[in-house]
């Protein structure tokens, strides 16, 4: 059964700092990937996919993410991190012809002064 | 405005007491699921449906009833809950084609 693995449940980060957050999934097969953010007390909303029309994804807020087929990953990182920054940030995938999602278990950024 | 939305947001009931949240979407998306947010767990799927009277079971359907007569709505049935479904819920929509989701703002359920 396909699994979304997020290293590191909580990421500690300085202003101004790469952010780094990994995610890690098992499928053979390439599937459609994505990463979600999470403000507090708000429903998710889409950061960027990966629909296999470039390895290097660009979303919004200065995020972007790196698939990695050899290595079945797909870790989403930010140059400079700002204190708006800070939320919890979730990997999914879903297979291609399917519409099963299956997320991470999350991993909580935190952004210091 | 294109938007999801979940009634209610808050929802304190009894073990036993059928209960049923609604989810209803206005950008005609084909694509609607169900899921359950825990600490640790992330959010996993109860169940999803990819156009009207078309559904299937995600993760963790046991306890929960779907249906999709119409395809902007989407309505979540616990029929008899407990308190192990005390959880967030959310309800997210998509163009089949698309995959990504839209969400709801979340409904917290608790079963006392």
């Amino acid at each position: 059964a396909q699994s979304v693995t997020q290293l590191g449940s909580h990421v500690s980060v300085s202003e101004g700092a790469l952010v780094l957050l990994r995610c890690n999934y098992s499928s053979s097969v390439p599937p459609y990937l994505f990463w979600y953010v999470q403000y507090p007390n708000q429903g998710l909303q889409l950061l960027l996919k990966y629909t296999s029309a470039a390895t290097l994804v660009k979303g919004i807020n200065g995020f972007e993410a790196e698939f990695k087929k050899s290595e079945t990953s797909f870790h989403l990182t930010k140059p400079s991190a700002h204190m708006s920054d800070a939320a919890e940030y979730f990997c999914a995938v879903v297979d291609t012809g399917g519409f099963k999602t299956i997320f991470g278990a999350g991993t909580r950024l935190f952004v210091k002064a | 405005e294109a938007q999801v939305t979940q009634n209610p947001r808050y929802l304190i009931t009894v073990t036993g007491k059928k209960l049923t949240v609604t989810c209803s979407q206005n950008m005609n998306h084909e694509y609607m699921s169900w899921y359950r947010q825990d600490p640790g767990l992330g959010l996993r799927q109860i169940y999803y449906s990819m156009n009207v009277e078309v559904t299937d079971k995600g993760d963790v359907p046991e306890g929960y009833k779907v249906s999709r007569k119409e395809k902007r709505n989407f309505p979540l049935i616990l029929e008899s809950p407990s308190p192990n479904q005390t959880s967030l819920y959310f309800c997210a929509s998509s163009f089949g084609t698309e995959r990504e989701q839209y969400f709801g703002p979340g409904t917290r359920l608790t079963v006392t």
